[in-house]
């Protein structure tokens, strides 16, 4: 089956700093690639997302970036604050619908 | 957030007795799903139907039915043959199914399970 691991597990940042998470899959026909953001004990919620026709899509503070050659896509926080302390899900998807969810990345935001 | 609702928030039950969890949209999405989610891990798939009356095995289907009588419910039923059901269960929807160029889902708020 797909393969997706998500780096770091943790991330620790002071408060305005910038956050990288990174995503890497193995299906190579994966052409969906969201990033959900989950709080202690809610829902996952998407925060941003992008299609395997455009490299990078940014709103706001939130971006995404592709590289489809490499087969992994990022998830960019710039200038961090503590309400986006939360767990961070990769979840790419071919054409089935189905997603393939990583392990899941813990930022922490300091204040 | 609205849409998508599954009760009950919490639910205990006895070793060996079965238990449906509810979940129910109003976003006209054909396809519904269910997750799994256990303590610091990520969600995996058990269940997934992208039209009513069909509906597809997950990663980790075993011990676990589901049935699809109407595009707006899906329920889930967690059998006394799942071995370690404890776990925070989400329901999810989406607008489309195979073949989709655009794949986003939108969860409930979640049933956590607690087996005593």
């Amino acid at each position: 089956g797909e393969n997706v691991e998500q780096h770091p597990s943790t991330l620790s940042v002071q408060e305005g700093d910038s956050a990288v998470i990174k995503c890497t899959y193995s299906d190579s026909a994966s052409n969906y690639f969201p990033w959900y953001k989950q709080e202690l004990g809610k829902r996952p919620q998407l925060i941003i997302d992008i299609r395997s026709n455009v490299g990078e899509k940014k709103d706001q503070r939130i971006a995404v970036t592709l590289n489809k050659t490499a087969k992994h896509f990022s998830l960019h926080i710039t200038e961090t604050q503590p309400e986006d302390s939360a767990v961070y899900f990769c979840a790419p998807s071919g054409n089935t619908g189905k997603l393939i969810f990583g392990q899941g990345t813990t930022l922490q935001v300091k204040p | 957030d609205g849409g998508i609702t599954q009760s009950p928030k919490y639910l205990f039950r006895k070793e060996g007795q079965n238990v449906t969890l509810s979940c129910e949209q109003n976003l006209n999405h054909d396809a519904m799903y269910w997750y799994r989610q256990d303590p610091g891990q990520g969600l995996r798939l058990i269940y997934y139907s992208q039209i009513v009356n069909d509906f597809q095995k997950g990663d980790i289907a075993e011990g676990y039915s589901v049935s699809r009588e109407k595009k707006e419910s899906f329920p889930l039923t967690v059998t006394s043959a799942q071995k370690n059901p404890t776990a925070f269960y989400l329901c999810a929807s989406s607008r489309r199914g195979t073949g989709l160029s655009y794949n986003e889902q939108f969860f409930g708020p979640g049933t956590r399970l607690t087996v005593l």
